[in-house]
Formats: structure tokens, C-alpha cells, sequence
């Protein structure tokens, strides 16, 4: 049973251009979410999502930032415009049922580490 | 303000020894209790989930609640050099609107030295 997959996991991208990163979650997971860690610090949430919903975009920002997990393919999270604060770990997790629950156990993809130059 | 509590350490703890990590949290609504270990620029890996106060036991792992008190803790028996990574505590929490969060703890180094 494959793990949660990210692409790509490392992104250079240089200031005003556009960032794309992909999330597949583990097979039978419907639960995916995005969580930014910056260099030497926690993780913090940013989007969770169900097929073709967003639950919570709470930790995103509300400017640049966009994600959505469509019926087919994997969990896209967008940075428009990108600017050197955005330089951190984006990890994935996906989890068999929804937080609160029983089966809300999240496990991570390996991460992109995205590079604003 | 909904917190998860950890010590950033590092703790240092001698091979074979027993390793203790502790975290507190702020809601006392929370159910769902993780904890992950994350070696340097990795990604976090789950390796215990609790849900009842109490003890659960996987391998040399041991994961301790005690909701009254808000406090989840993780034991690390016979610690290894290669236990030497940061501890992330997490939890479940509820907000208004009845939706649910997973919360990180900023961390605990561990280093386990020979």
C-alpha cells in the first residue's frame, strides 16, 4: 500500500512565478491536508479537504494561496506570485476519516521543499 | 487560544536508558491525541495515536493520557542512538463551529547518545 506522494519534492522558483504542488493520498484516504513548516519551526495547518471540497481554509492565507482536490487526480495547493517568505516544507497528510473521529489518524507525504530565489 | 505544550529541549538521555516526553494542552474537549517523530528534513512519521486515558503500548513505545489533567506523554524505552529525532506532540481540537483541527506542539529534540 503506497504511502501519501508529493511532487516534486524540491521547486525553485523565482520571485512572481507560480508554484504547484501535488498530493496523492494513501489509497482509501478521502481526508487530505496541507501544512506549511518553516526552517526550525512547527507545522502549521493551512487547508483541509475532501473530494472536490474545501473543509477548512482557516490557516491559508487569503491572498496567493489556493488549493482544491478535485474528483480525479491528486490535491493541488497553488502559491500565485511567490515571494521569499513562502520558502518552507509543504507537507501533505491523509487520513481514512475526518478529524474528531476514530479513524483520523493523518500520516505525511515526504514534503517539497519549495526555494523562492 | 488553543495550544499544545512541549518542551523544545534537547533532551539528552544515555543508550538503553528509558526516554520522557511530555506535552500539555489547552482544550479540554480534545479526543484524538498523536504523537511523531520527524528526523531532520524529513516529514513527520505517526507512531502512536491514543484516544483513552491511560496507558497503550506498541513495541518500546508507550503513550500516556490523562485528560483530566490535559497532559499526553510518550515513553521511549531502551532509547537508541537512532531515537535521536524530534518529538511532535499533536492534538485534536475542536472550535467554534464544530469543526475539527490537529494542533502540533513545536517539539521535542531527543538525543540519545552511546
Amino acid at each position: 500500500n503506497a504511502g501519501v506522494m508529493q511532487n516534486p519534492r524540491h521547486l525553485v522558483r523565482r520571485r512572481g512565478q507560480e508554484a504547484r504542488l501535488r498530493c496523492s493520498p494513501m489509497k482509501g484516504h478521502s481526508h487530505v491536508y496541507w501544512y506549511r513548516q518553516l526552517p526550525e519551526e512547527g507545522l502549521k495547518f493551512m487547508v483541509y479537504l475532501q473530494k472536490e471540497n474545501i473543509i477548512d481554509e482557516s490557516g491559508m492565507p487569503k491572498e496567493r494561496f489556493s488549493a482544491e482536490f478535485p474528483k480525479e487526480g491528486p490535491s493541488i495547493l497553488r502559491i500565485q506570485q511567490v515571494v521569499r517568505g513562502d520558502s518552507a516544507a509543504y507537507f501533505c497528510a491523509s487520513s481514512p476519516g475526518p478529524p474528531g473521529t476514530s479513524r483520523d489518524e493523518q500520516y505525511f507525504g515526504p514534503g517539497t521543499r519549495l526555494t523562492v530565489t | 487560544q488553543k495550544e499544545v505544550e512541549q518542551n523544545s529541549g534537547p533532551l539528552s538521555v544515555p543508550e538503553g536508558a528509558i526516554a520522557s516526553l511530555n506535552c500539555t494542552y489547552s482544550d479540554r474537549v480534545s479526543q484524538s491525541f498523536f504523537w511523531y517523530r520527524q528526523y531532520s528534513g524529513k516529514s513527520p512519521e505517526l507512531i502512536m495515536s491514543i484516544y483513552s486515558n491511560g496507558d497503550k503500548e506498541d513495541g518500546r513505545f508507550t503513550a500516556q493520557l490523562n485528560k483530566a489533567s490535559q497532559y499526553v506523554s510518550l515513553l521511549i524505552r531502551d532509547s537508541q542512538p537512532s531515537d535521536s529525532a524530534t518529538y511532535l506532540c499533536a492534538v485534536n481540537q475542536v472550535f467554534s463551529g464544530g469543526y475539527n483541527k490537529l494542533i502540533f506542539g513545536a517539539g521535542t529534540r531527543l538525543a540519545v547518545h552511546p
